[in-house]
């Protein structure tokens, strides 16, 4: 079946634009993440979503982030004022759900990324 | 706090030669460690983790909770083991913390 499929690709915008990114999680995902690579390092956590709501968002970096995820399915991932520090590659990932107590833990599944860029 | 150390950012060996990828950690209570892989043009994947114990693709990792270590193994790399490796770290609340990953090229 589909992957996590998430889009645009490739987004260039400038200095103190906004920007939307978005995520189709695997069908029947109630779980979805969102983590943000910069050059040369690894992902890192931004948001957690179980169903519609934001069960943990401790890793946005300011309120110039924001994601919703309306329907529990499509999540968009929306930056406001967008500075050049924020050009990393913006990936996403689900899970069928969040692990249980006692440590079990579900894969997550990761789409191909935005990489986003601005000038 | 937790956080995850891969000391090697790459890491060069020859077809048919052992490949070691260190990888260390620091969380103060039982973590679950994972290696993900991202082969060339192709998205993050996970590779294996501790929990299963399972060898995919050749690969084991042993969870040294003494060293706070889990280092993935390969007794004889392939040329298609050339991939970016991540080690992440779980601590229990579904997010996880990885590392700054490890190339690896495997040359014939």
């Amino acid at each position: 079946g589909a992957g996590v499929s998430q889009t645009p690709s490739n987004k260039v915008t400038e200095k103190g634009k906004y920007v939307e990114l978005r995520c189709d999680p695997i069908s029947g995902h109630t779980a979805l993440y969102w983590y943000r690579q910069s050059l040369g390092q690894g992902p890192e956590f931004l948001i957690y979503f179980q169903g519609t709501g934001a069960a943990d968002d401790s890793g946005l970096p300011n309120d110039r982030f924001f994601a919703v995820r309306p329907e529990g399915s499509v999540s968009t991932l929306k930056i406001q004022r967008t500075e050049r520090g924020d050009s990393a590659v913006y990936l996403c990932a689900s899970s069928p759900q969040p692990g249980l107590a006692g440590g079990f833990y579900n894969e997550q599944f990761f789409g191909p990324g935005t990489r986003l860029t601005v000038l | 706090a937790q956080r995850v150390t891969q000391p090697e950012k790459l890491l060069s060996v020859f077809k048919g030669a052992p490949v070691e990828l260190k990888c260390n950690y620091s969380y103060s209570g039982s973590p679950e460690l994972f290696w993900y892989v991202q082969y060339s043009r192709q998205r993050l994947q996970l590779l294996l983790r501790h929990i299963s114990r399972e060898s995919i693709k050749g690969f084991t990792a042993d969870l040294n909770k003494g060293e706070t270590s889990f280092h993935l193994k390969k007794p004889f790399a392939q040329e298609e083991d050339s991939a970016m490796y991540y080690c992440a770290l779980s601590g229990g609340d579904y997010k996880l913390s990885f590392g700054a990953g490890t190339t690896v090229t495997v040359r014939a």
